[in-house]
This record gives C-alpha cells, sequence and structure tokens, in this order.
C-alpha cells in the first residue's frame, strides 16, 4: 500500500529565509506526486504536481519540489517565505495521476513564520 | 466557475442523530471524491465516484456511513447515526480523471462536524 510520511510536525521559519518541507513516499511504482497548502479554516489548494520528465517542478506562490526517485523523496522549497506562506502543508501521491483515483496524503508539516 | 460548494458549513449535532452533507462539484467534473480530516488520522479518502457511480469505498469507516451521488452535480455523505467520534472536517473535491486534463483535484472549504 502506498503510504506518505512528512517527518516534520511543525517548521518554524524567520521571514525571508529559506524553506524546505521534507516528503518521503512508500509505493512501487511510478508515483504521482502532489504539494498542497491548507490555510486555516479553508480547503486545501494545489501548490504543485510531479507526473514525469524535469524532476524539478515550478508550482505557485514561487514554490517548487524535486523529485528523488533514489531516496523516494519529493521536499517542498522555497527561497525566501513570507508571513502569508504561514499555513498547513500536505503531501499526497496517487496511483493515476489524482484525476481519477484518490490521494494518500502525509499527515501535513505545519508552517509557521517568525517576523 | 464557483468551484467546489458544500453545506453547510458547519454542523453541530447530539449524539444519535442523522447528520447529511452535501456537495456540488465543478461543472463537467466526471469524479468525486469525500474525503475526511481529524487530528489522529488525519486526511483520509472515504469514497469516490465516477460519472455518479461509486468507484472505491473501502474507505467509509462503518455501516453508519453512507454516500450517493444522483446526478453529476451533486453528492451527498449520510452519517446515521452519528457517534462524538465522527467530529471531523469533511472535504469534497472533483476532478477531471480523463487524459488530456491536469488531473488536479479541487477541493471546497469542507464541512466542520461536531457530535456532542
Amino acid at each position: 500500500a502506498q503510504s506518505v510520511t512528512q517527518p516534520d510536525i511543525h517548521i518554524t521559519v524567520s521571514e525571508g529565509a529559506s524553506l524546505e518541507l521534507r516528503c518521503n513516499y512508500s509505493y512501487g511504482a511510478t508515483p504521482y506526486l502532489f504539494w498542497y497548502v491548507q490555510s486555516p479554516g479553508q480547503g486545501l489548494q494545489l501548490l504543485l504536481k510531479y507526473f514525469s520528465g524535469d524532476t524539478l517542478v515550478q508550482g505557485i506562490k514561487g514554490f517548487e519540489a524535486e523529485f528523488k526517485r533514489s531516496q523516494s523523496s519529493f521536499n517542498l522549497r522555497k527561497p525566501s517565505v513570507h508571513w502569508s506562506d504561514a499555513a498547513e502543508y500536505f503531501c499526497a501521491v496517487s496511483y493515476s495521476g489524482g484525476g481519477a483515483d484518490g490521494l494518500t496524503f502525509g499527515k501535513g508539516t505545519h508552517l509557521i513564520i517568525q517576523p | 466557475d464557483a468551484g467546489v460548494i458544500q453545506s453547510p458549513r458547519h454542523e453541530v449535532t447530539e449524539m444519535g442523530q442523522e447528520v447529511t452533507l452535501r456537495c456540488k462539484p465543478i461543472s463537467g467534473h466526471d469524479y468525486l471524491f469525500w474525503y475526511r480530516q481529524t487530528m489522529m488520522r488525519g486526511l483520509e479518502l472515504l469514497i469516490y465516484f465516477n460519472n455518479n457511480v461509486p468507484i472505491d469505498d473501502s474507505g467509509m469507516p462503518e455501516d453508519r456511513f453512507s454516500a450517493k451521488m444522483p446526478n453529476a452535480s451533486f453528492s451527498t455523505l449520510k452519517i446515521q447515526p452519528s457517534e462524538p467520534r465522527d467530529s471531523a472536517v469533511y472535504f469534497c473535491a472533483s476532478s477531471h480523471g480523463t487524459s488530456g486534463y491536469s488531473y488536479e483535484q479541487y477541493f471546497g472549504p469542507g464541512t466542520r462536524l461536531t457530535v456532542t
């Protein structure tokens, strides 16, 4: 069965500093990988996705993620965080690309931005 | 498009009562998903539909839970009878599951259910 691990429950970063959120997956075939963001009281918004091709993918809001098959990782990065980036971040995996089957989510990482 | 619409946004009910959560997917999307979010278990897939037909309900926790999709623009998730452990945020999402689209799942704002 597929699974996703986000080892950091909370991360605190100073505004303007760089950010990396970790994600590891367990899956027997080529994964389809996603990062979603959830602001308090809101639904989930897709930041970026990896299906195939270039292992460095760009997303919205200045985020990027790198797929590393050898490490079974899909870490999310941002060079300089803004106070508005404070939110809950979820990594997810699916069999078919996410459109035609359900997503398996990690437990999430809560990002706190210090002024 | 207005996005995925869920109602109610908040529901407080007493143990033993029937609860019905509603979802209107994005027009033209052929897949609809129901997820549950709790502190203990995170985000879990409960059930999903393709063209109004349930495809996988293995995530439905027990027989007290049921979901229907009578047409392409409406789905319900019903809990009868409700229990305090059902307290959670329930999300509905929809997508195009067909090749050529982005496969992105679009999430609604969720329904926060509290069972006392």
